[in-house]
């Protein structure tokens, strides 16, 4: 069993709508929780950064973090034709992990106008 | 304002080929890393660094070897390539361990 495993979609949806992006891990040692979205033949780049349970909100963008059910999630409210991309769930141990981060597979978003 | 350059970003090989990935950042981060992005697979870890002069393996470290010389930069080696090398490799830095990764934008490697 892979350590966070990510709905891989790929997802397709009209502009407008809402998008959930969705994660699970089996470590209960992970402690950091990032969001990171990534545009064609490009670099990852941070999208949302939390580390407690519970919402995280930034304009359009909810981060969602359950750590009894090790499940995190990515809300995105009216999307747009630009959010097209490939958005990876990340997650981090802390303490003596040198920041090193366990990604998910990857969910492709488009959204079309 | 570079961030994380890497060079070179498009590379076709020969198998038994030997190269290496020049990973440059101008952050004074003290951390860094090498990813290897696969479809269907995400981004896994080859090698880590997490200070001028010491390196350490990641999930997937073999066939290939590294170097940090320089806090600037970390190198990345293959010694003789193969075609299961083919990939886009990330390199990313980090401040002290916690936080964000910046990542530089990829060297999309075919191995023939």
């Amino acid at each position: 069993q892979k350590e966070v495993e990510q709905d891989p979609g790929p997802l397709s949806v009209p502009e407008g709508a809402i998008v959930s992006l969705n994660c699970t891990y089996s470590n209960s040692a992970f402690q950091y929780f990032m969001w990171y979205r990534q545009y064609s033949r490009k670099g990852p780049e941070l999208l949302m950064y939390t580390y407690s349970s519970g919402n995280k909100e930034d304009g359009r963008f909810t981060a969602q973090v359950d750590k009894s059910s090790k499940y995190i999630s990515l809300f995105i409210r009216d999307s747009q034709p630009s959010d097209s991309a490939t958005y990876l769930c990340a997650i981090n141990a802390g303490g003596t992990s040198y920041g090193k981060l366990t990604f998910g597979q990857g969910t492709i978003l488009t959204v079309h106008p | 304002n570079a961030g994380v350059t890497q060079t070179p970003k498009f590379r076709v090989l020969k198998t038994g080929q030997s190269m290496t990935l020049l990973c440059a950042q101008d952050m004074n981060h003290e951390y860094m890393y090498w990813y290897r992005q696969d479809p269907g697979m995400g981004l896994r870890l080859i090698h880590y660094s997490v200070g001028e002069g010491t390196t350490a393996k990641g999930e997937v470290p073999d066939g290939y070897n590294v170097s940090r010389l320089k806090k600037q930069n970390f190198l990345l080696g293959l010694e003789s390539a193969a075609p299961s090398q083919t990939s886009v490799y990330f390199c990313a830095s980090n401040r002290d361990g916690t936080g964000e990764l910046f990542f530089g934008e990829g060297s999309r490697l075919t191995v023939l």
